[in-house]
């Protein structure tokens, strides 16, 4: 089954600095990569997503890039903000309503 | 839109006893799932619905765990007899199938304290 492993752990930068976040993944049938950002005693929440078709995603502050050759996508947050500390996830999916393969998480911590 | 709502949001019981969660997906949501989140870990997948079909179960221990979804609406998760391991956030989530819009929306889910 699909596997998807996740880096850092934890990654803390000062505010205004940027953060990435990997993630690679193991069943090259899987074509749907969403990211989470869960806040303490809270659900996940959808940030943005990406589908096998397309490379890059932007959304403002955030992007998503895709590499289905090296099957890894990375999460990346400019100009972070205090506000953006949360635990972040990848996940991995062969189609949106199929079932998600998470991966472990990355606390992330913006410094003022 | 209403989120997908879940109760209780915390219960504490002693192993052995018996627990149930409830979930109320979005409305429209044909898909529902729950997942189990233990602590430090992402959420992993017990059950898949499709309206009140059962889609994937692969993962639920079905020696203890069961999952309902009547009229393919409301659902309810139930562990019986509970062990030490059952600690966990267990998260519903939902999801439609239109178009492109498949993204799965989750609920604050239900902590389990098993002492």
């Amino acid at each position: 089954g699909e596997n998807v492993e996740q880096h850092p752990s934890t990654l803390s930068v000062q505010e205004g600095d940027s953060a990435v976040i990997k993630c690679t993944y193991s069943d090259s049938a899987s074509n749907y990569f969403p990211w989470y950002k869960q806040e303490l005693g809270k659900g996940p929440q959808l940030i943005i997503d990406i589908r096998s078709n397309v490379g890059e995603k932007k959304d403002q502050r955030i992007a998503v890039t895709l590499n289905k050759t090296a099957k890894h996508f990375s999460l990346h947050i400019t100009e972070t903000q205090p506000e953006d500390s949360a635990v972040y996830f990848c996940a991995a999916s062969k189609a949106g309503f199929q079932k998600l393969v998470f991966g472990t998480g990355t606390r992330l911590l913006v410094s003022p | 839109e209403a989120g997908v709502a879940q109760s209780p949001r915390y219960k504490i019981i002693e192993k052995r006893q018996s627990v149930a969660f409830w979930c109320n997906p979005i409305s429209g949501h044909a898909t529902l799932y729950w997942y189990q989140q233990i602590l430090g870990q992402g959420p992993k997948l017990l059950i898949q619905f499709q309206n009140n079909g059962v889609v994937d179960d692969s993962q639920l221990p079905k020696d203890r765990f069961s999952a309902e979804r009547l009229k393919g609406v409301d659902s309810t998760l139930k562990i019986q007899p509970a062990k030490l391991e059952d600690s966990a956030v267990y998260l519903c989530a939902s999801s439609t199938v239109s178009g492109r819009n498949y993204e799965q929306y989750f609920g604050p889910g239900t902590r389990l304290t098993v002492t």
